[in-house]
Formats: structure tokens, C-alpha cells, sequence
């Protein structure tokens, strides 16, 4: 089936815009996460979702960030007023449960520049 | 916090040479533990993972790990290497301290390059 898809694959945006990126996951996946990647800081977790509820917001790194999930599947992080330090591929992975014995499936990334 | 640390961050073999990559983690209690692979231009996908049971967990491509609890170690190993196995490899940990419900944390990855 499907994986998981993400969009735009490529985002240039300049300081101070808003972006807004999309997440959709594999089909029944119920737990949906995002992280990001780069250079200086490896992979971070930010946001779980389980259903449409996330219940820790703690790990996105300002309150820039934030993050939906609308009728269980499509999930978006948005960010506004970017900053070049928001300059990351940005990662969604799902997996079946909300449990840590359920592989995540990663998908493609959308990496985001800010100029 | 949970922390992954990975010790070689660039590691250059030749085909047919034996690969271990070292992963230490933190945490003392409970956790879950996994090896991503992300190969040039393609998503990361997950390469094997240990919850329980037998130390030793074999994964795809002919790659296993062995997780040594009084170490807190879970290094990769692969006997005999192939150009193809060229990628970043990620360990990645879980652990039970937040009900089970957090995302993984994963350590700065290691660049993998096989010359042949």
C-alpha cells in the first residue's frame, strides 16, 4: 500500500513568512509523529498525535511551531514568522498504534529553507 | 532525558569487510531499541529492532544486533559489507518513561561509505 507523503518536497520561503506543511499517513495509522533533521542537531522528535489529540507539546522548539491533525489522518505543522534557524527537512512518520512495540514508518521529508 | 550516542560518525570500509557501529543509551529503565537506515535520496526505513526475548535480533540485508543491557549498548554488526550498504545509519531509542508515548530519540547518525 501507500507510505507515508509528504508535501511540497522543497519549500524556499523567506524570514518571516509563515509555511505550512502536510502530512499524510499510512491508511489505519492512528499515531502520527513529526520530527526534524539537520545538520547541527540531528534527528529531534517534536509532536505525536494519537487520533486528532496531542497531548505533549513540549518538544516543538518555539511557539512559532504548531501542529494539527484533522479527522484522524492528514496532520500540518505550521511556522510562522520562519527563522534560518527553522531551515531543516522536516520528517512525519505513522505507525499502527500508540505504543512503542509499533514500527514508525518515515516518509520522504519536505526539506524547508528560509532565506 | 533520553540520550542516544552513536561514536563513529564517518566510517570508511571496503567491500567484503566487517562492520560494527557502535549505540549507547541513557536511559536505565525499559526501553525499545532500533536501527534506521536511510540510503542517498530514499526515506529512512527501519532495519531492525529489539522489544524483548533474545539479545541477538537479526535484521534485513544480512545486518543483526545484539543489545547488552549492563552496557546499555546496541551495536550494529554485519559480517560482510557490499557497496550497496553505502547510507547513514541511525540508532534510535524508546523508552517507557512517558507511558510509552513519546517519539524516538535518535542519535547524530553514522555516514557509512564502502569503497569497492
Amino acid at each position: 500500500g501507500a507510505g507515508v507523503s509528504q508535501s511540497p518536497s522543497n519549500k524556499v520561503t523567506e524570514k518571516g513568512k509563515d509555511v505550512e506543511l502536510r502530512c499524510d499517513p499510512i491508511s489505519g495509522h492512528t499515531a502520527l509523529y513529526w520530527y526534524r533533521q539537520s545538520l547541527g542537531q540531528g534527528l529531534e522528535f517534536l509532536i505525536y498525535f494519537q487520533g486528532n489529540s496531542a497531548p505533549d507539546k513540549s518538544g516543538l522548539p518555539s511557539d512559532r511551531f504548531s501542529a494539527e491533525r484533522t479527522g484522524g489522518s492528514v496532520s500540518t505543522l505550521t511556522i510562522q514568522r520562519t527563522q534560518q534557524e527553522d531551515s531543516a527537512v522536516y520528517l512525519c512518520a505513522s505507525s499502527f498504534q500508540m505504543t512503542p512495540t509499533y514500527e514508525q514508518y518515515f516518509g520522504p521529508g519536505t526539506r524547508l529553507t528560509v532565506t | 532525558a533520553q540520550s542516544v550516542s552513536q561514536h563513529n560518525h564517518h566510517v570508511i570500509l571496503s567491500e567484503a569487510a566487517s562492520l560494527e557501529l557502535g549505540c549507547n543509551y541513557s536511559y536505565g529503565g525499559t526501553v525499545n531499541l532500533f536501527w534506521y537506515v536511510q540510503y542517498p535520496g530514499q526515506h529512512l526505513q527501519l532495519l531492525l529492532k529489539y522489544f524483548s526475548g533474545d539479545p541477538l535480533v537479526k535484521g534485513i540485508k544480512g545486518f543483526e544486533a545484539e543489545f547488552i543491557k549492563s552496557k546499555f549498548s546496541f551495536n550494529l554488526r554485519k559480517p560482510s559489507v557490499q557497496w550497496s550498504d553505502t547510507a547513514e545509519y541511525f540508532c534510535a531509542v524508546n523508552d517507557y518513561s512517558g507511558g510509552g508515548a513519546d517519539g524516538l530519540t535518535f542519535g547524530k547518525g553514522t555516514h557509512l561509505i564502502i569503497q569497492p
